[in-house]
């Protein structure tokens, strides 16, 4: 059984850009949470999506936003770039909504920002 | 915010030697689970404890709960320079028809040779 995919593993952006960040999640699982990891305030809860809604939000600005799609992939996207949103983007699959069962992650797309 | 907190910060052991890591958390939990991280990539599941397990092995982990203490501790034993790694707790919140897994700040363990 594939793994969880993200896409691109490596991305270089100009502040003020916008970029989408994708995930296709375990065959199967429904659930796709996202997270933002720096060395500063370590792993932040972004959001999670289950059957194509937002369940929940962490608190981070507008400019972050994400979707899920009938087949569960799920893409995030972040407008209007500023440095601080350099960091490495993880994205987690599970077979149902919220932390009852195991979450698998990808290997991240790291984005920086100039 | 962050519901976990691990202790120590750092680590740093001989090979075959036993390592041991602890996580508090604040809130009630449905369960929490413990994860592996190597050198900024994606993190690897590696545990689920229930709250109402005391214990659970998986090879040579081993997790215990105590949520009376609200706290929860990870032996990995004869370590090995693989095991080199960031190790990081993850808690659920209770109660909550949206819940999310909440990261601890991790703790970075070097294996010595």
């Amino acid at each position: 059984k594939a793994g969880v995919t993200q896409t691109p593993r490596y991305l270089i952006k100009t502040r003020g850009q916008q970029v989408t960040l994708s995930c296709s999640p375990i065959s199967g699982h429904r659930s796709v949470s996202w997270y933002q990891q720096t060395p500063g305030q370590g792993l932040q809860f972004l959001f999670e999506y289950f059957s194509e809604t937002q369940r929940n939000k962490g608190n981070f600005p507008g400019r972050f936003s994400g979707r899920q799609f009938s087949n569960s992939r799920s893409e995030m996207n972040v407008s209007t770039l500023e440095l601080g949103d350099s960091a490495l983007y993880l994205c987690a699959s599970s077979l149902l909504q919220g932390g009852n069962t195991e979450a698998f992650f990808g290997q991240g797309t790291r984005l920086t920002v100039v | 915010s962050q519901q976990g907190e691990e202790d120590p910060q750092a680590l740093s052991i001989q090979e075959g030697e036993n390592a041991t890591m602890n996580c508090s958390y604040k809130t009630s939990i449905n369960n929490l689970q413990w994860y592996r991280q190597n050198s900024g990539r994606g993190l690897v599941h590696l545990i689920l404890i229930r709250s109402n397990e005391r214990e659970k092995h998986s090879g040579r982990l081993r997790v215990t709960l105590d949520t009376s203490k609200k706290s929860s501790s990870l032996l990995i034993t004869a370590s090995r320079a693989a095991d080199t790694a960031s190790y990081f707790c993850a808690t659920d919140e209770f109660y909550s028809s949206a819940s999310k897994i909440i990261f601890g700040s991790g703790t970075r363990l070097s294996i010595r040779p």
